[in-house]
């Protein structure tokens, strides 16, 4: 069966750490993954896209990985700040899905003091 | 750029009656939206792809005379949940695909609504 899955527990760093959040995918072919950021009773925030046929992807504090024959993609944010606590989602774009995502179920991260 | 609202943000109604919610692309023109659900610790699941002057395409699982949804514009989609009960209490969420140059496979997704039924 396909299965998306993320950190299953929360990650709590301190902060100006790296944090490393997780997404694992099987039977998926993915034709590109995406990133999101949702905060309690908000609507995700979209933050990176990687495609395939691309390895790394960064943008500021925040860099993606993405390798498909582990079917697994990294996400790091840098010197982290307590405002980086958040819900991080992972979103997979099936070739031929129409544009439909599929999600993850979510890495609740918080960055302590 | 790429901003997505939604209306209302929260909405409390009796069982048995209808709520219309309300997907409008604010600064771009979205020929694709889409509707998802999210129950309390959980992910987002998606319940249908909607397509401006055509039908929606519903997830396996959705009631479609359950949940209508029409694309009348580029801009604007909405959700009615009808006979809403109180298993239909959820956080909806819309998104919208800009489909203009190299964006056109991120989802820029609104603030969501609460709806509670009493």
């Amino acid at each position: 069966s396909q299965k998306i899955e993320q950190n299953s527990e929360a990650l709590n760093i301190q902060e100006g750490k790296t944090a490393t959040l997780t997404c694992n995918y099987t039977n998926y072919s993915p034709a590109y993954l995406q990133w999101y950021r949702q905060d309690p009773g908000r609507g995700p925030v979209f933050l990176l896209l990687i495609r395939e046929n691309e390895k790394e992807k960064r943008k500021e504090r925040l860099k993606v990985t993405f390798d498909t024959t582990l079917k697994q993609s990294l996400f790091h944010i840098t010197a982290s700040q307590p405002a980086d606590s958040a819900t991080y989602l992972c979103a997979l774009g099936i070739t031929g899905g129409g544009n439909k995502l599929t999600f993850g179920t979510g890495t609740q991260l918080k960055v302590e003091l | 750029g790429a901003v997505v609202s939604q209306h209302p943000s929260w909405v409390i109604c009796k069982s048995g009656t209808s709520v219309k919610i309300e997907c409008r692309s604010l600064d771009f023109q979205a020929t694709t939206m889409f509707w998802y659900r999210q129950f309390p610790k959980q992910s987002l699941m998606l319940m249908a792809t909607s397509n401006e002057g055509s039908k929606a395409t519903y997830e396996q699982g959705v009631e479609k005379d359950k949940f209508l949804i029409n694309h009348a514009s580029l801009t604007l989609s909405t959700l009615t949940v009808t006979s809403a009960h109180p298993e239909d209490s959820s956080f909806y969420i819309c998104s919208a695909r800009d489909p203009s140059g190299d964006r056109t496979d991120t989802q820029y997704f609104g603030p969501g609504t609460r709806l509670t039924v009493l």
